[in-house]
């Protein structure tokens, strides 16, 4: 079964420490992305990724690091510096930067 | 700056009774328009990708337009099933992701 897989569904953080949020793709897709929504906003750009080992800042980059060291794989690192980082964070791929992207089931993460 | 509008941000129907979202866009070169569907906890599925004014696409009760401005999402005779949050994208050319739109959150009363 091809798809997106997100794993947890549902993190809790203590402040002050980093979590890392799971994202596995088996679809062959060359692009990966992260992306946080908040109520009421729309989906905001954290990081992308066109190829592996190369990834690049979206709009919201500050607190957040990623790393592509395999094509299937593109983990998010929610660092201590995030300041408000409870929401919901999804990751998506496509074929490339140009096409359509696909989501996983996405993470909620909830700092305690 | 590329900007994404949808409009209601909330509509509730009967079932069966037919109506239109709105998504008004501004983008410097428009590569491409993109509806999701996204239920509640769940992640956005895809629907339609729209390039050019004109272009229609239909999958079921749905049906995506676009013109140069916007674009709308026609849904016919809706059934309770069909509630969810219709979310809509943009892609510029030489842009890598999608902008967008803060979503209509449908209901459909049985």
């Amino acid at each position: 079964d091809g798809g997106i897989t997100q794993s947890p569904k549902y993190l809790f953080r203590k402040e002050g420490q980093n979590v890392t949020l799971s994202c596995e793709q088996n679809l062959n897709h060359d692009a990966m992305y992260w992306y946080r929504q908040d109520p009421g906003q729309g989906l905001r750009l954290i990081y992308y990724s066109q190829i592996v080992n190369d990834f690049q800042k979206g709009d919201i980059a500050e607190g957040y690091s990623v790393s592509r060291e395999k094509k299937e794989s593109f983990p998010l690192t929610v660092t201590s510096a995030q300041k408000n980082p409870t929401a919901f964070y999804l990751c998506a791929s496509s074929v490339s930067g140009k096409t359509e992207a696909f989501f996983g089931q996405g993470t909620r993460l909830t700092v305690v | 700056e590329d900007q994404v509008t949808q409009s209601p941000e909330a509509l509730r129907l009967q079932e069966g009774e037919s109506s239109s979202l709105n998504c008004s866009y501004t983008v410097s070169g428009l590569r491409g328009l993109f509806w999701y569907r996204q239920d509640p906890g769940k992640g956005p599925e895809f629907l339609f990708t729209l390039y050019s004014a004109g272009e229609e696409k239909e999958k079921e009760r749905l049906k995506a337009t676009l013109t140069k401005k916007e674009s709308f999402l026609h849904i016919t005779a809706p059934k309770p099933e069909d509630s969810a949050t219709y979310l809509c994208a943009v892609q510029a050319y030489g842009a890598n992701n999608l902008f967008f739109g803060t979503g209509t959150r449908l209901t459909v009363i049985p």
